[in-house]
């Protein structure tokens, strides 16, 4: 089982803010995604990553980027937050191959509101 | 669009009895299904994947497999008020194992 670490788990912020959302897993895992979830709707995915320097969007069209420097790293960044991104972010990551076998393990999540 | 449809319930069974959630989805290339569970407020935990038709067994969790219906099904034995949760089925969509589609999610409630 993968050991993945979102901070921070809460987040209250204002209108225009820059913020950053960590996420770390320490399975060293290849794959890294950014899902997005609103309360009692599915999760939808916003970015992913197959390893280092390789980032890719998602279905879900999102104003946020990412990057991938080093494997155990996959921060989200949103240079100037709206209410609209309001919402739960969660991290996830699989084991290398080109499989669709690829079990996804999720973090615990960073519950973001921008006033 | 693919699409990954579950009844969202919620389903109520009693303790000790047999709570049975149902998923299907549009994309017949779809190779690799999961469950996870995700209580109020936290992530998903995977607790289920399946690959092939037939039935996978864990422990009290059985799943069920039929692409040629496009179905897949999660039954859980000797239900406890602790499975009481949501459910979620996800469908690997592309070869590359990138793309999960999830569903709405099950909402299941287990009686004391």
């Amino acid at each position: 089982e993968a050991d993945i670490y979102q901070t921070p788990r809460y987040l209250v912020i204002g209108t225009g803010k820059k913020i950053t959302l960590e996420c770390s897993q320490t399975m060293g895992h290849d794959k890294m995604y950014w899902y997005q979830q609103d309360p009692g709707m599915e999760l939808h995915l916003i970015h992913y990553s197959y390893g280092v320097n390789s980032t890719e969007k998602g279905d879900l069209s999102s104003e946020s980027t990412v990057s991938r420097i080093r494997t155990e790293h996959f921060p989200l960044t949103l240079e100037s937050a709206r209410p609209s991104h309001t919402s739960q972010y969660l991290c996830a990551s699989s084991e290398s191959s080109f499989s669709s076998y690829n079990e996804q393990f999720f973090g615990p999540g960073t519950r973001l509101t921008v006033l | 669009q693919k699409e990954v449809e579950q009844n969202s319930g919620p389903l109520s069974v009693p303790e000790g009895a047999i709570a049975s959630l149902n998923c299907t989805y549009s994309d017949r290339v779809s190779q690799s299904f999961f469950w996870y569970r995700q209580y109020s407020g936290k992530s998903p935990e995977l607790i289920m994947s399946i690959y092939s038709n037939g039935d996978k067994e864990d422990g009290r969790f059985t799943a069920q497999l039929n692409k040629a219906s496009q179905y897949v099904s999660l039954l859980i034995r000797d239900s406890q008020p602790s499975d009481s949760a949501t459910y979620l089925c996800a469908v690997n969509v592309n070869q590359a194992g990138t793309a999960l589609i999830f569903g709405k999610g099950t909402t299941l409630s287990v009686s004391s």
